[in-house]
């Protein structure tokens, strides 16, 4: 099946600075790839979409210019959260369409820290 | 507005048990449904679907039960075993929405030896 691979699995950065997070498609071509943020005991809430060679649709709330995606080939779409702050810690899951379930599959999670 | 919405928070059930997870949502376009199974730190993994158009989908230990006139659907897992404690999240999505899923909080079921 199709797999994702998600890197880093957890980040620790101060207050202000940029961390970049990578999602990338082993085997398989992904022309849209989905990005979640998961609060302690909440549901997956998605914040944005993106699409190969193209901007990136952003959830209602969503800060596009403090998230930035970039999908600039069919295997690697990256998040930077930009002049991150303590509220921005969350933990931040992609997901491809493609492989089972009606075609997504979930990378394995990054675990982002602000401190 | 929560569309997906899984009011149990937790459920312990014994070893060989069965488990029974539920999920209601309120956008009745909504036309296929999935459940993840998620370990902390770790992405949401598969563990099984149905289509608006069908009423169960039965894989191995699990099933899903799907009764659209009450806008609500269940997880059954028979046995239980250990192995299958974690968070179970219940999803939907709708045709044309760009397959984008729309998640419940989830459930945490232990089940204990």
């Amino acid at each position: 099946g199709a797999v994702v691979s998600q890197h880093p699995s957890w980040v620790i950065c101060k207050s202000g600075t940029s961390v970049k997070i990578e999602c990338r498609s082993l085997d398989f071509q992904a022309t849209t790839m989905f990005w979640y943020r998961q609060f302690p005991k909440q549901s997956l809430m998605l914040m944005a979409t993106s699409n190969e060679g193209s901007k990136a649709t952003y959830e209602q709330g969503v800060e596009k210019d403090k998230f930035l995606i970039n999908h600039a080939s069919l295997t690697l779409s990256t998040l930077t959260v930009t002049s991150a702050h303590p509220e921005d810690s969350s933990f931040y899951i992609c997901s491809q369409k493609g492989g089972s379930g009606y075609g997504y599959t979930f990378g394995s999670g990054t675990r982002l820290t602000v401190v | 507005d929560q569309q997906v919405k899984q009011n149990s928070p937790s459920l312990s059930v014994q070893e060989g048990r069965i488990s029974i997870l539920n999920c209601d949502y309120t956008n009745s376009m909504f036309d296929y449904f999935l459940w993840y199974k998620k370990y902390p730190a770790e992405g949401p993994t598969f563990l099984i679907s149905i289509s608006s158009i069908k009423d169960k989908n039965e894989d191995g230990r699990f099933t899903v039960f799907l009764n659209k006139s009450a806008k609500h659907l269940s997880l059954h897992i028979v046995p239980s075993q250990p192995g299958d404690s974690a968070v179970y999240f219940c999803a939907a999505t709708r045709g044309g929405s760009n397959y984008k899923l729309t998640f419940g909080k989830g459930t945490l079921l232990t089940v204990n030896p």
